[in-house]
């Protein structure tokens, strides 16, 4: 069992739909990440939690650490926001992250 | 903006040869990483650098190496290169404990 979840591994949805993505882990951690990559392109840093909800925009994180589970949630989706969201967690005492495979999501106009 | 910038965005090499690939920081960042992507791997890690001249294995070190000797520049090094080591390089870095990760646009390394 890997020790970050994500699901789905895949997401189609149409412009305007909200969308949800969820993350578990299995390791003890003090925040996590939430990372954004475009086809082709770099990897963005969406956000960084250790407690409660933040929002950036129509981005909105959300993290249970005793439940050790997190969700990214996009309102009004629209086609820009195609691309694969990957979720990372550093155990504690740690800086390096383990990384979710990603979800690759795909909104259609 | 912190900028992490890798010198290759593309790179074909031949099996035996010795690549090297470099990353810059310009944040003064103590933490740097490099990365393999992987289609069904997701990102894996291959080295890590706390500060200059430390580092430390990540999870599929075999076949790399690393040189950190300034504290804005990692370097990456293929001793030889192989075909399996086909793939995408990421490079990274952060500031210490529980920090945002910053990543380069990656080197797409094809070893023929």
């Amino acid at each position: 069992k890997n020790e970050v979840e994500q699901s789905p591994q895949n997401l189609t949805a149409q412009e305007g739909e909200f969308i949800t993505i969820n993350c578990s882990y299995s390791v003890g951690i003090s925040a996590l990440h939430w990372l954004q990559q475009h086809p082709g392109g770099g990897i963005v840093s969406l956000f960084m939690l250790s407690s409660g909800k933040k929002k950036h925009g129509r981005l909105i994180a959300t993290i249970n650490i005793q439940e050790k589970h997190s969700s990214l949630h996009i309102t009004a989706s629209h086609p820009r926001d195609s691309a694969v969201y990957i979720c990372a967690v550093p155990p504690y005492n740690t800086d390096k992250l383990i990384f979710g495979t990603g979800t690759r999501l795909q909104v259609f106009p | 903006d912190v900028k992490v910038t890798q010198s290759s965005r593309y790179l074909v090499k031949r099996t035996g040869e010795k690549v090297f690939l470099e990353c810059v920081q310009d944040m003064d960042h103590e933490n740097m990483f490099w990365y393999r992507q992987d289609p069904g791997l997701g990102l894996r890690l291959i080295y890590f650098s706390y500060d200059v001249k430390m580092k430390e294995k990540g999870d599929i070190p075999e076949g790399y190496s690393v040189s950190r000797e300034k504290k804005e520049r990692f370097s990456l090094i293929l001793e030889s290169a192989s075909t399996n080591q086909t793939s995408m390089y990421l490079c990274a870095s952060s500031s210490r404990h529980n920090s945002p990760l910053h990543f380069g646009n990656g080197t797409r390394l094809t070893v023929t």
